[in-house]
């Protein structure tokens, strides 16, 4: 069962702090890792992609990635109340098989 | 570039009977995908269609079924509606299946 955890929050952080959002993945063959926001009633929307491990920096987004620890991780500096927002992980596996999951809601308290 | 369009938006139906959804990708992707988002389940994965073959197919009853088209438009076919089919189906389009980018999503309600 290829699985994506992510907790579920609610994840509640004040304006201008750091968000830290966390998921691991069962299955060592993923292969691309992502980052979407989904806005309430709204469909997803891509922020990041990641590939190899390390960090990877995008305005005020950084995903982290840790292959050996089947982890990958979504920091947002500067959290804006436009934050506010479930997140969602999403990994690929062979044959572009893209497995999401569940999201972590975030709020950024004014 | 125009993004992905799913159509209809919204739709009621009632047990028992079928529907079926249709998603025009971006220009240029040949990749396909759908999902099903529910509260309670979140975001599974239905079928991925690749220049008009299925490449990869969730763990959904045979009654939802797709097919895509030459010109990499894609519908979803649900027969036989249950109440619990009732969700937000996306559609997404990728390039090569990899990084994909979503429609505003059908809300199917079963009544």
């Amino acid at each position: 069962q290829k699985e994506v955890e992510q907790n579920s929050g609610p994840l509640s952080v004040p304006e201008g702090a750091i968000a830290s959002l966390n998921c691991t993945y069962s299955d060592r063959g993923s292969q691309s890792f992502f980052w979407y926001r989904q806005y309430s009633g709204k469909s997803p929307e891509l922020i990041m992609s990641i590939y190899s491990n390390g960090d990877k920096e995008d305005g005020r987004f950084t995903a982290q990635l840790n292959k050996a620890s089947q982890y990958v991780s979504l920091l947002i500096r500067d959290s804006q109340p436009s934050d506010s927002a479930t997140y969602l992980c999403a990994v690929t596996y062979n044959n572009n098989d893209m497995r999401f999951g569940a999201g972590t809601r975030l709020t950024v308290k004014p | 570039k125009a993004g992905v369009t799913q159509t209809p938006r919204y739709l009621i139906k009632t047990r028992g009977q079928q529907v079926t959804l249709s998603c025009s990708p971006i220009s240029g992707h040949r990749s396909v995908s759908w999902y099903q988002q529910t509260p309670g389940q979140g975001l599974q994965f239905l079928f991925e269609y690749f220049s008009e073959t299925q490449r990869n197919k969730g763990n959904f009853p045979g009654r939802f079924s797709g097919r895509q088209f030459s010109n990499s438009r894609s519908e979803m076919n649900v027969s036989t509606l249950e109440l619990g089919d009732s969700a937000l189906y996306l559609c997404a389009s990728s390039l090569t299946g990899d990084t994909q980018y979503f429609g505003p999503g059908t809300r199917l309600t079963v009544l």
